[in-house]
């Protein structure tokens, strides 16, 4: 099993709402990762769980909330959102340690916040 | 300050031919840089890799090259087929966990 697996692949929520995105892998890795995308840009790289620690924030707002309650589960926990945080949301894994530091990518989840 | 930059945003290319992507850093404390293919509602897909202290790597019809002193690094990709046609996206690694990514080059395989 070579897969991440997200879900919602679409999410439409107003800007009260409380919401949340998971994403599951069973490659036995022990990093995990929430990445943004918009449209014709690069990923931005949000969080970093290593070991289910949080080992780096990119100095996200707090309204995104990161949980990762086993090593093959990651959730973001999305409140009080704005419209300019509609994007993909991409999730990926990776070995903690060793290699070339490869990522493996789910499809990602749409986000549109009205 | 972008990190890594794809300064193509598109390319096209007769199938058969060779594709030519580009990419250039600016952190010289990258120790890998890795290509990925991304194709419209999927996630990126990891291509290959090159290690900092190489100065290429061969997989098949992909090749990257890295000129550490020009801080660039280039994938090959020959011969080009259509379903090469994606989005490519350059990468560094940064520290043990972090990947910087370029802007992305969308690449057009025409028949």
């Amino acid at each position: 099993d070579t897969e991440v697996t997200q879900t919602p692949k679409h999410l439409v929520m107003g800007m009260t709402n409380k919401k949340s995105l998971k994403c599951e892998q069973h490659m036995g890795h022990r990093a995990m990762y929430w990445y943004k995308q918009k449209a014709k840009k690069p990923p931005e790289l949000m969080f970093v769980y290593s070991y289910e620690k949080l080992s780096i924030n990119e100095s996200v707002p707090s309204r995104f909330s990161p949980e990762c309650p086993n090593s093959s589960l990651l959730n973001l926990h999305l409140h009080a959102l704005q419209p300019e945080d509609s994007a993909l949301y991409l999730c990926a894994s990776r070995r903690a340690s060793g290699g070339t530091g490869e990522l493996f990518f789910g499809e990602g989840s749409r986000l549109t916040v009205l | 300050d972008q990190q890594v930059k794809q300064n193509s945003p598109s390319l096209s290319v007769q199938e058969g031919r060779i594709s030519i992507l580009n990419c250039d850093y600016t952190n010289s404390m990258f120790d890998y840089f890795l290509w990925y293919k991304k194709y419209p509602a999927e996630g990126p897909t990891f291509l290959i890799s090159i290690s900092s202290i190489k100065d290429k790597n061969e997989d098949g019809r992909f090749t990257v090259f890295l000129n550490k002193s020009a801080k660039h690094l280039s994938l090959h990709i020959v011969p080009s087929q259509p379903g090469d046609s994606a989005v490519y996206f350059c990468a560094a690694r940064q520290g043990a966990q972090k990947l910087v990514f370029g802007q992305g080059t969308r690449l057009t395989i025409n028949p």
